[in-house]
């Protein structure tokens, strides 16, 4: 049971590259999400799902789409990234909308 | 969204108990409130929940006041491993969005030998 995954664990950009941030959980979780963490804050919603086809925006999407075929993978997309981008992104996933959330271990990014 | 405040940080001895506390004097009746904590590093983890009852599990303890506008974590021994940063939650049970975390700064816990 690997629990949440990320890949990769860090990654360098240039300003206007696309790039897709992958989320995986063994699980079997309905409810996952993706948060950003910049330097000496706390956590911010991004986007979240609550099954798979089916996904809402959190506090900050803008810049990043989702979607969500199956229920094991929730990967995020930076369109055309910008330096303000550069953040630690962290998956979650939980068995229902209401319950504990996992986390992954992060992903690293660093827009240039 | 129903805001929580929560001192920047405080320090502890190891072995000694701490006592995270929390102010949100603007939750509703059906919100939880949860800790999640983050070691340096990784992301955060579940430590405990609870709605209107005080609670208990292997990590930590959860006072919650009467009133329900206060809560208190209790590390009943701190070990240097206790050292992070501690996220006091608010989770709505209702609505757009309900089941959604949403992380103030939190309390940065250090634990000395």
């Amino acid at each position: 049971n690997a629990g949440v995954t990320q890949t990769p664990k860090f990654q360098v950009l240039k300003t206007g590259q696309s790039m897709t941030l992958q989320c995986a959980q063994d699980m079997n979780h309905e409810y996952m999400s993706w948060y950003r963490q910049d330097p000496g804050m706390g956590l911010r919603l991004i986007h979240y799902s609550v099954g798979a086809g089916i996904t809402d925006q959190g506090e900050v999407p803008n810049g990043y789409n989702v979607s969500r075929s199956t229920t094991e993978d929730f990967p995020l997309r930076l369109l055309s990234a910008a330096p303000s981008q550069t953040s630690v992104y962290f998956c979650a996933s939980s068995f229902g909308f209401r319950g504990t959330q996992y986390f992954g271990p992060g992903t690293r990014l660093l827009v240039l | 969204d129903a805001k929580t405040t929560q001192p920047n940080s405080m320090e502890s001895n190891e072995e000694e108990p701490v006592h995270l506390p929390c102010n949100h004097s603007t939750i509703s009746g059906t919100d939880y409130i949860h800790w999640y904590r983050q070691l340096p590093s990784q992301g955060p983890e579940y430590v405990i929940h609870g709605l209107t009852s005080n609670v208990n599990n292997r990590m930590a303890s959860l006072a919650i006041a009467e009133d329900r506008k206060s809560s208190t974590l209790i590390l009943h021994r701190a070990t240097l491993r206790d050292a992070a940063v501690y996220y006091c939650i608010l989770m709505r049970n209702y609505g757009g969005s309900q089941g959604n975390l949403i992380f103030g700064k939190g309390t940065k816990l250090s634990v000395k030998p």
